[in-house]
């Protein structure tokens, strides 16, 4: 199994920053990997699939990069709404598909 | 537009079954080249991919869950479901159901999830 290790917990930044966060994968996952996003009481909402291409409706402000076993999304300048667990996801080796323990990103 | 809803039971005693059924309005379930698929979120493990399964009753379950996890599909309801048998409390959490749209396993469209309890 695959095991996605995110960093950091969490991140609190203010309005207009740029936030950098960290999936690790335990094994060469090539390029698949995805973004979600979550907002309390609301299910996930894909942001980015095969690590760099964003979702239908996605903002540009979201981007993912990386390759093998280290991948990063960023958000370029952080809106209010922004404020949510952000967790990744491989596809490259199932079953089981596995998602990282997500991290909080808190805007200020 | 695609949408999905669970139902069932929002509380389970432990040693028994759970029954979840996600219907699918906007789109046949048949209608897809994509897997149908059961997530859940627990306190203790987070986002957990459950299983998934294909229009024909063609399934893949996770290793941790497999001996516990039934699917089926009823096409001519529009629906899927999911058995988990012998629940204990470490099954209580939200369940979804989801279904990509762009690549296999991974998942655009979701239900709104249902909370699921297992208590006695």
């Amino acid at each position: 199994e695959v095991v996605l290790t995110q960093s950091p917990a969490t991140l609190s930044l203010s309005p207009g920053e740029r936030a950098t966060l960290s999936c690790r994968a335990s094994q060469n996952v090539y390029t698949f990997l995805a973004w979600y996003q979550q907002k309390p009481g609301q299910a996930p909402r894909l942001l980015i699939y095969d690590a760099s291409n964003r979702a239908t409706g996605i903002p540009a402000r979201f981007s993912g990069s990386g390759s093998g076993t280290d991948f990063t999304l960023t958000i370029s300048s952080l809106e209010p709404e922004d404020s949510a667990v952000y967790y990744c996801q491989q596809r490259k080796s199932w079953p089981p598909i596995t998602f990282g323990q997500g991290t909080r990103l808190e805007i200020k | 537009q695609l949408l999905l809803q669970e139902s069932g039971p929002g509380l389970v005693r432990p040693s028994e079954t759970l029954s979840l059924t996600c219907t699918v309005s906007g789109a046949s379930i048949s209608s897809t080249t994509y897997h149908w698929g059961w997530i859940r979120q627990t306190p203790g493990k987070g986002l957990e991919w459950i299983g998934s399964i294909y229009f024909t009753g063609g399934t893949y379950d996770s290793p941790s869950l497999k001996s516990r996890v039934t699917m089926s599909v009823d096409t001519s309801k529009n629906q899927f479901s999911l058995l988990l048998s012998s629940v204990t409390a470490a099954d209580t959490g939200v369940y979804y159901c989801a279904r990509p749209n762009v690549v296999e396993w991974v998942f655009d469209f979701w239900g709104r999830g249902i909370q699921v309890t297992v208590s006695s």
